[in-house]
Parts: C-alpha cells; sequence; structure tokens
C-alpha cells in the first residue's frame, strides 16, 4: 500500500533534549512538508521540501531543523531551543510543490511529541 | 494569502444531509477552494477541491457561489464516521496549506 509513515506515534523529550521525528513515503511525491498542530488549533507549517537536497522555513521554524538526503525520507528534528515542544505533528506529501494549487496533500498519522 | 471563514461547530443527524459553509470573500481568481477533514487524533484527510464549477466525488459534492466569494461542502448522507473537523482552504500558487480552525462536525445516531 502506498502512504506516508511517521514513527513513533508518541515520543517523548526530556528537557534539553533533541529528538528525531520519522517521516517516510512510498508515493514517489517530490514535496515534503511538516506541520504541528496545538489543541484545538489548526495546523502550521514547520518546513517544506520541494526536491531532495533542498528545504524551506515555513512559519515556525525556529527550534526545528530537517534534511532531505532521499526522495522518501523528510526527518524532522525538535531541538532543546524550541521551548514548548508538545504538540501533534504531522508529516504531508504531494506530487510536486509547485503548479496552479490543485495538488493534494497526503498526511501520515502524525507523532506526539510530550515533554516530561 | 485569502482568509476563509468558517462556523465553528455544526450538528446533524446521521442518514441527513449536512452542508458546511465557508465564506472567502477576498479570494482571488486562481485560488483553488480545497477541503480537508480531520478525524480525532488522526492526519487531515483530502474531502474535496474545485475552481469554478460544482464537484462530485464518491466522498461529498462541492458547490461554488457564482462570485466565488462562498463555497459549500455537502455530505448527502451524514454517517457517525464523518463526525470530524472540516477546514476550507484557498490555495494558490503556495506550497503549503493554511488551515483555519475549522468546523467542528457532530453526527448523532
Amino acid at each position: 500500500d502506498g502512504g506516508i509513515t511517521q514513527s513513533p506515534k508518541y515520543l517523548f523529550r526530556k528537557e534539553g533534549q533533541n529528538v528525531t521525528l520519522s517521516c517516510e513515503q512510498n508515493l514517489n511525491h517530490d514535496a515534503m512538508y511538516w506541520y504541528r498542530q496545538d489543541p484545538g488549533q489548526g495546523l502550521r507549517l514547520i518546513y517544506y521540501s520541494q526536491i531532495v537536497n533542498d528545504f524551506q522555513k515555513g512559519d515556525i521554524a525556529e527550534g526545528y531543523s530537517v534534511s532531505r538526503e532521499k526522495k522518501e525520507s523528510f526527518p524532522l528534528t525538535v531541538t532543546s531551543a524550541q521551548k514548548n515542544p508538545t504538540a501533534f505533528y504531522l508529516c504531508a506529501s504531494s506530487i510536486s510543490a509547485g503548479g496552479k494549487g490543485q495538488e493534494t496533500q497526503y498526511f501520515g498519522p502524525g507523532t506526539r511529541l510530550l515533554v516530561l | 494569502d485569502a482568509k476563509t471563514t468558517q462556523p465553528n461547530s455544526m450538528e446533524s443527524n446521521e442518514e441527513e444531509p449536512v452542508h458546511l459553509p465557508c465564506n472567502h470573500s477576498t479570494i482571488s481568481g486562481t485560488d483553488y477552494i480545497h477541503w480537508y477533514r480531520q478525524l480525532p487524533s488522526q492526519g487531515p484527510e483530502y474531502v474535496i477541491h474545485g475552481l469554478t464549477s460544482n464537484v462530485n466525488n464518491r466522498m461529498a459534492s462541492l458547490a461554488i457561489a457564482e462570485d466565488r466569494k462562498s463555497s459549500t461542502l455537502i455530505l448527502h448522507r451524514a454517517t457517525l464516521r464523518d463526525a470530524a473537523v472540516y477546514y476550507c482552504i484557498l490555495r494558490a500558487h503556495r506550497t503549503a496549506l493554511i488551515f483555519g480552525k475549522g468546523t467542528t462536525l457532530s453526527v448523532s445516531s
């Protein structure tokens, strides 16, 4: 089955610790995205990547880092600089990042990050 | 980016049609109207999108006003599994989706 997988489902972070969230897709999509969702709120864009070895900051990139070494993978690291990391993190992909705006985004099941 | 306005919540009974409204008075001519929904503790799921004409698919219908300043997502027969947050999103050339708070749909049996 084609789709997006995220792991782990739940992740616990200690103060001052960096943690990495995994996102893998087998849809052969060029574009991948990371969003953050706080309780009762919509999603906010952290980073996105239009192609391998390239990525752009979204609206709330501070305290996060990403890499895109392979087309299938777009891991997100939550660094110790992110002071309020507790949230639901969602990864998404689309065929391309350009076009006229009709592209559909496909979302993974999410990772819930909690601070100990 | 153009903004959308949706009611915070709506209620429906099972087997009845549901009309979810969305206002987007500042929509530009190139903005596509997208609808996604999010079930509890899951990632959003694409529902439907359109530009000018009404659209139908297996999940829902999208009715777009002639002036494109509003649209309505229509679920023809609501089921308990349709209870979710529904997001109306405008998208032009920007690469990512901009989510508001959406409409929380409750479905009663």
